[in-house]
């Protein structure tokens, strides 16, 4: 999982309520995305972002809204207009958007509702 | 718009025998492509990518795969299974000609090497 880590493990959201989960690295890279997997399915890309104070919607980005005010972090709210947010979230990050570059995924957030 | 096909849902395959995961994608314009493997509640991990150049690329833990640009493939090999590739491994293409910079992925293929 390299230089990127993703707090909690494991988070638990009330109805109605927004929660953050954190992404950080320390790899130097430009940029970051996040994604969402559900269970017996591949990955969704959610939001990316690359350069610092500029982000775009991906491709299941409603209900969800990011920010990315450092280079190191790039936290995604998971809000309360999401209206089915049970999933793992995976952070990622590559040394710039170009199209060659690897992405290295963080170890995940479970997202589960109360 | 791009997409990607692993085929099979699971491949079991005995210790010791060859291994081999299928993929095949559809993009506009050059492809790029890449492999991960995700161990139970775990992040991806990367293992290998093409970009340009030798159509046998390879990649981490003795892994290796083949660009097949008529049959739009790029199939995940290797020699010799081991019980600890037990794991859920992910094609996933990119192309820069849409200007999306993020993985496209599908369901996933699931190995299972038996002892």
């Amino acid at each position: 999982d390299g230089g990127i880590t993703q707090s909690p493990k494991y988070l638990f959201r009330k109805e109605g309520q927004n929660v953050t989960l954190s992404c950080e690295q320390n790899l130097n890279h430009d940029a970051m995305y996040w994604y969402r997997q559900d269970p017996g399915q591949g990955l969704r890309l959610i939001y990316y972002s690359q350069i610092v104070n500029d982000f775009q919607k991906g491709d299941i980005a409603e209900g969800y809204s990011v920010s990315r005010e450092k280079k190191e972090s790039f936290p995604l709210t998971v809000t309360s207009a999401q209206k089915n947010p049970t999933a793992f979230y995976l952070c990622a990050s590559s040394m710039s958007g170009a199209v060659q570059e690897t992405q290295y995924f963080g170890p995940g957030t479970r997202l589960l509702v109360l | 718009a791009q997409s990607v096909a692993q085929p099979e849902d699971q491949v079991n395959v005995a210790e010791g025998n060859p291994l081999t995961v299928k993929c095949t994608y559809s993009v506009s314009g050059n492809p790029y492509l890449f492999w991960y493997v995700q161990y139970p509640n775990r992040g991806l991990q990367f293992l290998l990518k093409y970009i340009t150049g030798d159509n046998l690329v390879k990649g981490s833990y003795g892994f290796e795969a083949e660009f097949n640009k008529s049959q739009t493939s790029f199939h995940l090999k290797k020699p010799s299974a081991l019980v600890s590739d037990s794991a859920l491994y992910f094609c996933a293409p990119k192309t820069g000609d849409t200007g999306r910079r993020a993985l496209t992925f599908g369901s996933g293929t699931r190995l299972q090497v038996q002892p």
